[in-house]
Formats: structure tokens, sequence, C-alpha cells
């Protein structure tokens, strides 16, 4: 059974900082799908990043940048100067490939306060 | 524009009674799902419908029930077997292999 782990419950940071959350999953999947969701207060879940198995490349968006590692098995997420706009909820998530129902796993989520 | 709308926003229930939480999707997606939020735990799936008429339980399916007659509609109840109703509910559309779409939720009290 797959199962997605954030170490982090909650971060509190002050703005301008770097911010790592950090992101352990567990699988004997071969191919595989890794997600970051943010949830801001309003409740729905905003996609970040998809990334597959077989692409170890990390990825950089703007503010935020991506690290994954298989031999880890650790999707790390990194905000850079961080923002109060960034405080929100967020979830690492997993599917194995070729799921016939496209079940998400999800992460406990980490709660990131930005304070001004 | 295409989206999610759940309904009600807010909803209370009283122990003891079922209530029925709606999801409607113009997104003309197959699969739909409902994921229950709990503080610290993270998403669980309830059920999950991949074609009109079907549907199937995910790991938290005790005290919920679902039908799927329409593809633009997933309804959840939450029956008074349900012994902890008080979550936040999310609802989500899936297109193609990998692309989700989740509505805003609908956050249910037991008063």
């Amino acid at each position: 059974a797959q199962k997605v782990t954030q170490a982090q419950t909650e971060i509190s940071v002050v703005e301008k900082e770097d911010v790592t959350l950090d992101c352990v999953y567990e699988t004997r999947d071969t191919t595989y799908y890794l997600f970051w969701y943010k949830q801001p207060p309003s409740g729905e879940l905003v996609f970040l990043i998809r990334r597959n198995s077989f692409d170890e490349q990390n990825e950089i968006s703007g503010r935020y940048s991506w690290n994954f590692q298989k031999s880890t098995s650790s999707f790390n997420f990194t905000i850079t100067a961080s923002q109060v706009v960034d405080s929100a909820v967020y979830f690492c998530a997993f599917i194995a490939g070729g799921t016939s129902y496209g079940k998400l796993t999800f992460g406990q989520g980490t709660i990131l306060t930005v304070h001004p | 524009d295409g989206g999610i709308t759940q309904s009600p926003k807010y909803l209370f229930r009283k122990e003891g009674q079922n209530v029925t939480l709606s999801c409607e999707q113009n997104l003309n997606h197959d699969a739909m799902y409902w994921y229950r939020q709990d503080p610290g735990q993270g998403l669980r799936l309830i059920y999950y419908s991949q074609i009109v008429n079907d549907f199937q339980k995910g790991d938290i399916a005790e005290g919920y029930s679902v039908s799927r007659e329409k593809k633009e509609s997933f309804p959840l109840t939450v029956t008074s077997a349900q012994k902890n109703p008080t979550a936040f509910y999310l609802c989500a559309t899936r297109a193609g292999a990998y692309g989700y779409t989740f509505g805003s939720g609908t956050r249910l009290t037991v008063v």
C-alpha cells in the first residue's frame, strides 16, 4: 500500500524567508505520480505540480521549486522569499501509475503561516 | 466557465439526521470523487465513480452513500450511521489520467 508522509504539521516563517516542505512516500510501484496541492483558506485545492517517477529533474516555477529524489523517496517543495499570500495548507499526494480508478493518496498536510 | 459546484458551503446536521451534499460539474469529466478532510489527517477517499450508474467504495465509506444517475452530478449522503460526520468534504473530478479538479468544499457540522 502507498503512504505519503509530510513530516511538518505546521511551519511558521517571517515574510521573505525561504521555507521547505518535506514529503516522503512509500510504494512498491515503479511507475507513479507525485503531486503538490495548495489549499488556501477558501478551501479548494489548487494544483501546483505533477511529477512522474521517471523524471527526476528538479523544477522551478517562479518562487516555487521542487526537488524529487527517488533514492530517498522524497519530493520536497521550497518556497523562496515567502509572502503572506503563501499562507495555506500544502498537501503532497501520490498515485500509482496504471491505477484504473485514479485514487490519490494524500499526506497529512503542512500548515504554512507566513507573517508580515 | 467550467468547474465544480459544491453546495451548500456550510451545513449543520442534528444527530440522527441524514444530510445530502451536492456536487455538480460541467467539465464533462467521467470520473468523480468524494474526499473527507479532518485536521491533521489529510484527505481520505469516501466514494468514487468512473461512469454513470457505477460507483465504488473508497477507504472510509461506512456511514455514507452516493448515487450517480447523471454524469454531471455525484451527491453524497451522510447517514445517521456515520458517527463522526463533522468534517470538510471535497468533491473532485478527473480528466484523462491524472488531471484532477477540486470543488470548494462543504463544511459539515453536527449540532
